[in-house]
């Protein structure tokens, strides 16, 4: 069973940039997965960042962007703020109406 | 504005048949627009599609999980429903009714309720 992976763990500086990556433990992620993005708080429902690789939700500042970088799918956010440290989690379209969440990257703000 | 939000109990006993209904306000159980999903998170951990179903009553499920589960829609009463049997501890997790738009394949859950933790043990 193919698994959706993602970094346990990332830290940013205020301010600095950070790439946040979902691959696949076999084979590229492409366009054709759909990837999306999703940001949660501790306690707190997700909230939807990115859909279909690069098309940001309403309300989600232009700070957050999401590509393909090689065989993986992206979620880059720029001039990081302290209210960003959240877990993020990517979610890809695997077929025949199937959706599959990566493990989550755990986001520090630092 | 839409909302979602589950009810159900808070804990069952392990082998039995864990039943949430998810009642949306502000929008259509009805309306083809959309796909209704289930999706959890064991306490600490990451988030787990279970399934969706349509407004026509077709549903669709992780396969991990599809032995197990039955979904189903009321029309009537705005609501959608999930149930999962033979549980054990391990579906132990708070468990996410969410909005899906049918327009794209993407992943996209818009909208989401606030999440319900349903606890396995005797």
């Amino acid at each position: 069973q193919t698994v959706v992976t993602q970094e346990p763990s990332f830290s940013v500086s205020p301010g600095g940039t950070v790439t946040l990556t979902c691959g696949l433990s076999s084979g590229s992620v492409s366009s054709n997965y759909y990837p999306s993005w999703y940001q949660q708080t501790p306690g707190q429902a997700p909230r939807t960042l990115i859909y279909s690789t690069n098309t940001r939700s309403s309300g989600v500042p232009d700070r957050f962007s999401g590509s393909i970088l090689g065989n993986k799918a992206a979620l880059t956010i720029t001039g990081t703020q302290a209210d960003d440290e959240s877990d993020y989690y990517c979610a890809l379209y695997m077929g025949n109406g199937i959706s599959v969440f990566g493990g989550g990257t755990k986001l520090t703000v630092l | 504005q839409v909302q979602l939000q589950e009810s159900g109990p808070g804990l069952v006993k392990p082998s039995e048949t864990l039943s949430l209904i998810c009642s949306v306000s502000g929008g259509s159980v009805s309306s083809g627009s959309y796909y209704w999903n289930w999706i959890r998170q064991p306490p600490g951990k990451g988030l787990e599609w279970i399934g969706y179903i349509y407004y026509s009553g077709s549903t669709n499920s992780n396969p991990s999980l599809k032995s197990r589960v039955t979904m189903s829609v009321d029309k009537s009463k705005n609501q959608f429903s999930l149930k999962l049997s033979s549980v054990t501890a391990a579906d132990t997790a708070v468990y996410y009714c969410a909005r899906k738009v049918s327009s794209t394949w993407s992943p996209n859950f818009d909208y989401w309720g606030q999440g319900t933790l349903v606890t396995v043990s005797s």
